[in-house]
């Protein structure tokens, strides 16, 4: 069974950091684009940034240019958000996703994982 | 890197169709054909329904599909069942991002 399993949300200070993880299974993880969406709470789901296949191009929204860097390790089947200057506004539900072939489309999403920052 | 516009709510009876717009601009909707439609029920991920303006991944019901004109794209529920009741978010492509809609709650009467 295809599945995605994201960990590390939980209460931080603003400016502080967090390391999310996303680990995968039943498919071979090395030969897909994934992605990271988030959604704030009772908002619409926000596109935060993707990895090419072998990581060897990331592209993110303005909003987190600087402070967020995604990465993975194909050979652990993970997916990793790195988190830092950490605002209230990056309070949301952080999930992994998995891209289709093609552009802009996310066949399989994990469950999320809570991110709230607040002093 | 704005959300694309999809109206706050829509509602419909059993057995009706109803049809949820969404607008973008001509640099995501208008530009590309990689518009896609999630449906997500409270305390759940998104789930994909639609991808590529008019296509269904596997398991999903013929009930529901996909089109586009210019810069507005449209999904479609047919024969509406109490389980469609959700909430529902476009998402396009938009040259090396993506957006989505900001999302519309379907009520079934």
């Amino acid at each position: 069974e295809v599945h995605l399993g994201e960990s590390g949300g939980g209460l931080v200070q603003p400016g502080g950091s967090l390391r999310l993880s996303c680990v995968a299974s039943g498919f071979t993880f090395s030969a897909h684009w994934m992605t990271w969406v988030r959604q704030a709470p009772g908002k619409g789901p926000e596109w935060v940034g993707n990895i090419k296949e072998d990581g060897s191009a990331k592209y993110y929204v303005d909003s987190v240019k600087g402070r967020f860097t995604i990465s993975r390790d194909n050979a652990k089947n993970s997916l990793y958000l790195q988190m830092t200057d950490l605002r209230a506004e990056d309070t949301a539900v952080y999930y992994c996703a998995r891209d289709l072939p093609g552009y802009g489309a996310y066949g399989v999403w994990g469950q999320g994982t809570l991110v709230t920052v607040s002093s | 890197q704005s959300a694309l516009t999809q109206p706050r709510s829509v509602s419909g009876s059993p057995g009706q169709s109803v049809t949820i717009s969404c607008t973008g601009t001509s640099s995501d909707v208008g530009h590309y054909n990689y518009v896609s439609w999630y449906q997500q029920h409270p305390g759940k991920a998104p789930k994909l329904m639609i991808y590529e303006v008019t296509k269904r991944p596997s398991g999903v019901p013929d009930r529901f599909s996909g089109s586009k004109s210019g810069t507005t794209a449209s999904l479609t529920i047919s024969g509406l069942r109490a389980e469609d009741e959700a909430d529902y978010y476009c998402c396009s492509y938009a040259g090396r991002h993506t957006v989505f809609g900001g999302g519309t709650t379907l009520t079934v009467l």
